[in-house]
């Protein structure tokens, strides 16, 4: 079965600094890998996602990620964070070929200092 | 707005009780989708509809679950027998079609059984 690791529960950074938010999954072959955000009261938001092609993927809000097949991973990055970044970050895979049944990982919460 | 609105936004109800959680998709998509989301977790996948009928219900976690979508758009999440146990946000999702179609969630509808 797949799954998807976040190690970190919180992650505090100050504003400007950069940000790195990890992923690892495990799967038979290579899924299909996704960023989502979740603000207080608000859905789900799809940041980016990968399907195939360029490893490094451009998403929205100044978010980006690479794939990295040898470590099983899918980090997402922001070079300077903005203090309305601060929300809960989850990196979710659905099998390759369809996109309809999304595994996702436990959430990493970002908390942004001024 | 024209996103997926989901109601109610919050159900309180005693064990041993029945509920319904509906969802109305945004207007022309074709899949739908349930999640669930414990506190601390991340969302957990239910059952997915592509038309009206459930193309894979593998999520749904025993036989007091059952959903519905009898005209390919409204979906409705039934719960019988409430248990403490099934407290949690309910998520919905649609997309314009399976495959590679983006999930758009709505606010979810946050169930406590007391």
């Amino acid at each position: 079965a797949q799954s998807v690791t976040q190690p970190d529960i919180h992650i505090t950074v100050s504003e400007g600094a950069s940000l790195e938010l990890r992923c690892n999954y495990s799967y038979g072959a290579t899924p299909y890998l996704f960023w989502y955000v979740q603000s207080p009261g608000q859905g789900l938001q799809l940041l980016l996602k990968y399907f195939s092609g360029d490893t490094l993927v451009q998403g929205i809000k100044g978010f980006e990620a690479e794939f990295k097949r040898s470590q099983s991973s899918f980090n997402l990055r922001k070079p300077s964070v903005h203090w309305s970044d601060a929300a809960e970050y989850f990196c979710a895979v659905a099998p390759s070929g369809t996109a309809s049944k999304l595994t996702f990982g436990t959430g990493t919460r970002l908390q942004v200092t001024l | 707005g024209a996103g997926v609105s989901q109601t109610p936004s919050n159900k309180v109800t005693e064990k041993g009780k029945y509920v319904e959680l509906r969802c109305d998709p945004i207007s022309g998509h074709t899949a739908l989708y349930w999640y669930r989301q414990s506190l601390g977790q991340g969302p957990e996948f239910l059952i997915y509809f592509q038309g009206t009928g459930a193309a894979d219900d593998s999520g749904l976690p025993n036989d007091r679950f059952f959903a519905v979508r009898p005209e390919g758009s409204v979906s409705t999440l039934k719960i019988q027998r409430t248990e403490r146990g099934d407290s949690a946000v309910y998520l919905c999702a649609s997309s314009p079609t399976t495959g590679f179609g983006e999930q758009f969630f709505g606010p979810g509808t946050r169930l406590t059984v007391l």
